[in-house]
This record gives C-alpha cells, structure tokens and sequence, in this order.
C-alpha cells in the first residue's frame, strides 16, 4: 500500500529557528504539493510541483518558507527564521498528472509549533 | 475555479445513507467535481470525482445533476468511521484544488 510519509510527524521549536519538513511521495508520482492546515485559515496551498519543476509558490510567504525538490524521491520545506503564527499543520500530498484527471494523495502531516 | 457551497454540517444515522449536496453554480465545462474527506488529525483523503456522469467506487457514488450546477456525495451505508470533514470541490484537471471549508458529517450510533 504505497504511501506518502512526512517527518518529523511532530515538531516544537522556539522563535528564531530553522525548521526543515521533508516529504516522500508515492513511487511514480510527478507533482507533489505542499499545504498548510490552521484552525483559522482552513488547508491552504503553500507550493506545488511538477516533475521536480517548481509551478506555483504564490501561497508561500517568500521572506522566511522555500521549498525544493532535491531529487524525485524527496520534497522539503524549509522555514528560516520560524515564527510562532507557523505553528500549523503541514502536509505533504502528491499525485500523477497526464491523465483525464488528478487525484492527491496526502501523507499524515508534520505537526508543528513555535513557540 | 468555481466556488462550490455546503453545509456546515449534517447528522446521519449509523447503517444509513448519508448525502452529503455541493452546489457550484459557476462550474464551468471543463471543471471536474471532487470530493475529499479528513479523519480528524489525518490528512485528506481522495473519494471520487466526476465530469457530467455520475460516478461510483468502492468508498462512494456521486450524483451531478444534468445542468452541473449541483451534485450529491452519497455514502451508502455510513459508519462512525465515516465521520469527517467532506470537502466538495470544484477544478479544472491539472490545476491546483481550492480546499473550502467542507461539511462535518457526524455518524451517530
């Protein structure tokens, strides 16, 4: 049963520090999403990829997140420096373009709190 | 894309049909529907979609009136662990999906 993982699953860390999510997407798959989940704001679209190709990051800040896909196996997300308004849940979602349709697959999430 | 609206939320009786109506008035000919759900403290998970016909899988089928502009998610036999957010919405294929706010279904017992 293939899946998407994400680690670390949790996260706590002070102001100021740097924080590194990674994500695997299923085996095959060639777009790969980031989003963020708050009580407030609801699952909102930070980035996505195609082929390790970067196609939309409008929903990023862009002062403090970046996020890269090194190789096909692997996605970061990376926030420097945190601050405590990240504290959210962040998942990882990839899926297969080229077909009639497109279907994500969402990994568990990496919950995180700054404090 | 085009809005999609839904209950805030709806009850439903274990071993029942639960249907679960989005209405996307503005969906346009190329905007597919789908649905999603989140199990508390999971991610989402993908249940079906569909174009103009209506679609069936082993988790759900999905109804989308003739004009488009509606469709019905229907669980047919519900179980507590179908309580979640079910979100409805509306893309074209290869785009981003807007997430909304979903319906929380509560399966009772």
């Amino acid at each position: 049963d293939a899946r998407v993982t994400q680690t670390p699953r949790h996260k706590v860390t002070e102001m100021g520090q740097e924080v590194t999510m990674r994500c695997q997407p299923i085996l095959g798959h060639n777009t790969v999403f980031w989003y963020r989940q708050t009580m407030m704001q609801g699952l909102e679209l930070l980035a996505y990829f195609r082929n390790r190709a970067p196609l939309d990051d409008s929903g990023m800040p862009k002062d403090r997140f970046s996020a890269e896909m090194p190789d096909a196996t692997l996605a970061t997300l990376k926030i420097q420096p945190s601050e405590p308004r990240d504290s959210a849940v962040y998942f990882c979602a990839s899926g297969v373009a080229g077909g009639p349709f497109e279907t994500q697959y969402f990994g568990p999430g990496t919950r995180l709190l700054v404090l | 894309d085009a809005k999609t609206t839904q209950p805030t939320s709806m009850d439903c009786a274990e071993g029942r049909a639960a249907n679960l109506p989005c209405n996307h008035s503005t969906i346009s000919g190329n905007e597919y529907v789908y649905w999603y759900r989140q199990i508390h403290s999971q991610g989402p998970q993908y249940i079906i979609h569909g174009l103009k016909n209506n679609e069936t899988n082993e988790m759900a089928s999905l109804i989308i009136t003739e004009d488009r502009k509606s469709s019905t998610l229907i669980l047919p036999h519900a179980t507590l662990r179908d309580t979640a957010v079910y979100y409805c919405i509306a893309g074209e294929y290869g785009n981003k999906l807007v997430f909304g706010a979903g319906t929380i279904l509560r399966v009772k017992s």
